[in-house]
């Protein structure tokens, strides 16, 4: 069946450093893809997504390319905050509103 | 602003006790979502309502049942809680079932069973 697999957390930077979080999914269509950011004692917020092979999603600096030749939805950013600290879920759906796939979420810790 | 509001926020139960956890927002959407979240396992879909008056499976659905009261709530119910069922339960609601639709999510319920 279709699944979500993101890297093992946790992930511990230091402020301004370069961040990558890899995720890949199997599929058997097309899905849209989508980061999930989860701060302390919250719900889960949009990050960003993409809905198609070569789409690039961002917002507050981060970023992720869909890559369907590898399958692939890491996400990015050059410079983190402590304010980044947060878990990271990595998701994808077939065009079914809020059934979502998830991965097991990364958490990331950025230390001043 | 309130966006999707779930209560209550901690319950501790004993094994084979019921519970309802209650859900509401106010975004006017259509569809609606219950999740459990597990350590290193992700959110997993319990139940779905796709619209006022509609209800299905997702993908681990035992041990539960839901009720969609009206457009605005959704509620999560236990019959006999078992301690596999200790999870954080997470609400969520998008606007329609279709399309790469941006879930608004609750804060969570932390349910634990003893």
């Amino acid at each position: 069946g279709d699944s979500v697999t993101q890297m093992e957390g946790p992930v511990t930077l230091s402020e301004e450093a370069f961040l990558t979080i890899n995720c890949t999914y199997t599929a058997t269509g097309y899905p849209s893809l989508f980061w999930y950011v989860q701060y302390p004692g919250e719900g889960l917020q949009l990050l960003l997504k993409a809905t198609k092979a070569d789409d690039k999603g961002s917002n507050k600096g981060f970023e992720a390319t869909y890559r369907k030749e590898t399958t692939s939805f890491h996400l990015e950013k050059g410079s983190v905050q402590v304010s980044d600290s947060a878990v990271y879920f990595c998701a994808l759906t077939y065009n079914q509103g809020g059934k979502l796939i998830f991965g097991q979420g990364t958490e990331l810790s950025v230390k001043p | 602003n309130a966006g999707v509001t779930q209560t209550p926020k901690f319950q501790v139960l004993k094994t084979g006790q019921s519970m309802t956890l209650q859900c509401a927002q106010d975004m006017n959407h259509n569809s609606m979502y219950w999740y459990r979240q597990d350590p290193g396992m992700g959110l997993r879909l319990i139940y779905y309502s796709a619209s006022e008056g509609t209800t299905d499976k997702g993908e681990v659905p035992n041990g539960y049942n839901v009720s969609r009261l009206n457009k605005r709530e959704f509620s999560l119910r236990l019959e006999s809680a078992a301690p596999s069922q200790t999870s954080v339960y997470f609400c969520a609601s998008s606007a329609r079932d279709r399309g790469s639709t941006e879930a608004f999510f609750g804060q969570g319920t932390r349910l634990t069973v003893v």
